[in-house]
């Protein structure tokens, strides 16, 4: 199973919209809504921000969204702050796996 | 207060084995499926291992098919990984991680780190 595929990194200014694709295939991202999004900080444990493509755990902040189109989901962080600043990881359920990551983003307020 | 505690890692020689450990707190382990997920040094998430709540249903990543267990005991409120045959590309901090009411690993460890070298 290879990895989904992330940009490896992203930046936005403060305040600003960034957006964190992930492509795979209909094995796996398009073919379940079972794609899920994890925030980590240097050094700690990754953390879940989104859930079935759209959904927030409670307690995460509604400036994070995601979405999927065919293949592709992606994340997006709206009003960001610099505390936004970390690695991003999607991971989908597959049909063989049964999960696959992608390989990171890492996003730069700057 | 739900929480993982991941236990059982070291440094270990090429070919060795080592046991990891997980218990589990403040959330029905019992009803939650589990996962062993790893990540090398300065590199991206690796799914490991998954074992559903009655330990029906086991998966394995192909990198270690063969050479890990993966185990549970619900009276324990614990998970395992049973790691044979080491190699140094099994180097990195290895998570357990559960997945309960979505599908998605929705708590996790603080990790324990695994190191393969001679």
């Amino acid at each position: 199973q290879s990895a989904l595929t992330q940009p490896a990194s992203v930046s936005g200014s403060p305040g600003q919209s960034i957006t964190i694709s992930c492509t795979g295939t209909s094995s796996d991202v398009g073919g379940y809504n079972y794609v899920s999004w994890y925030q980590q900080h240097p050094g700690k444990a990754p953390k879940l921000m989104i859930y079935d493509v759209s959904n927030r755990p409670s307690g995460v902040s509604n400036r994070f969204s995601g979405s999927k189109s065919g293949n592709t989901a992606s994340l997006t962080i709206s009003g960001l702050q610099a505390e936004d600043e970390a690695d991003y990881y999607c991971s989908s359920y597959t049909s063989s796996s049964p999960w696959v990551f992608g390989g990171g983003t890492k996003l730069t307020v700057l | 207060e739900v929480q993982l505690v991941e236990s059982g890692g070291g440094l270990v020689k090429p070919g060795g084995s080592l046991r990891l450990s997980c218990a589990a707190s403040g959330f029905t382990f019992s009803s939650y499926s589990m996962n062993w997920v790893r990540q090398a040094p300065g590199k991206g998430l690796e799914w490991v291992s998954s074992i559903s709540s009655s330990s029906s249903y086991i998966y394995y990543a192909d990198s270690v098919k063969g050479r890990f267990t993966i185990s549970r005991d619900n009276a324990k409120n614990s998970l395992y990984l049973q790691m044979n045959s080491l190699r140094a590309e099994d180097t990195a901090v290895y998570y357990c991680a559960s997945s309960g009411s979505y599908y998605a690993f929705d708590i996790w460890g603080q990790g324990t780190m695994v190191t393969v070298s001679s």
